[in-house]
């Protein structure tokens, strides 16, 4: 059971303009969710995060953003650099207010590339 | 600096083998975490541990053991009872579990079982 989704495995976007990678979850109990970027060969590091509390995130370049009701978060970038090219991860942890709920369950990652 | 390292980078052993593969943290962490990339997947978690001497399954822990004797070391053991043991392996770390933070990976370790 596919609890974090992401339906798109690639996306292409042309330098400069604006990437938006999607992502679902069927988990009601999700309140925090992460976005990770990978290389291949490496390990992933962290982006940016949302807190259930809040509807948006921005830092720089990238925009996360969160629709509780819908049960679904986006990521963007603007405006895409070739270097924003990789595979990226979106995640999410339950409260942790939850006994034994402190996991982070990861989508299946969504390959972004950026064409000069 | 402050890190999280994972070794070897890559390993290959003979199917039917146990291999041990190492993760130190020296972040001072609280929770460790094993996760699996297969290509076309995302990352499935395989253990974690909220504290010293803890550890509990993730969704794939089946032919894996974990041990966490130390809070900077977490190594995972793949067994021979472990079906498929080829591919990319994730360690990471987080503050505390508890709390909501990002949890840092290393750099992975590619296993080829042969």
């Amino acid at each position: 059971d596919q609890q974090v989704k992401q339906n798109s495995p690639s996306l292409s976007v042309q330098e400069g303009r604006i990437s938006i990678l999607n992502c679902d979850y069927t988990n009601s109990m999700f309140d925090y969710f992460l976005w990770y970027k990978k290389y291949p060969a490496e390990g992933p590091t962290f982006l940016i995060s949302i807190s259930s509390i809040k509807d948006k995130n921005e830092d720089g370049r990238f925009t996360v953003f969160l629709n509780k009701s819908a049960k679904h978060l986006s990521l963007h970038i603007v405006p895409s650099q070739p270097g924003d090219s990789a595979v990226y991860f979106c995640a999410a942890k339950e409260n942790p207010s939850i006994q034994g709920a402190q996991k982070l369950v990861f989508g299946q990652g969504t390959r972004l590339t950026i064409n000069p | 600096d402050g890190g999280i390292t994972q070794s070897p980078k890559y390993l290959f052993r003979k199917e039917g083998q146990n291999v041990t593969l190492s993760c130190e943290q020296n972040l001072n962490h609280d929770a460790m975490y094993w996760y699996r990339q297969d290509p076309g997947q995302g990352l499935r978690l395989i253990y974690y541990s909220q504290i010293v001497n803890d550890f509990q399954k993730g969704d794939i822990a089946e032919g894996y053991s974990v041990s966490r004797e130390k809070k900077e070391s977490f190594p995972l053991t793949v067994t021979s009872a472990q079906k498929n043991p080829t591919a990319f392996y994730l360690c990471a770390s987080s503050i505390d579990s508890g709390i909501n933070t990002e949890a840092f990976f290393g750099q992975g370790t590619r296993l080829t079982v042969v």
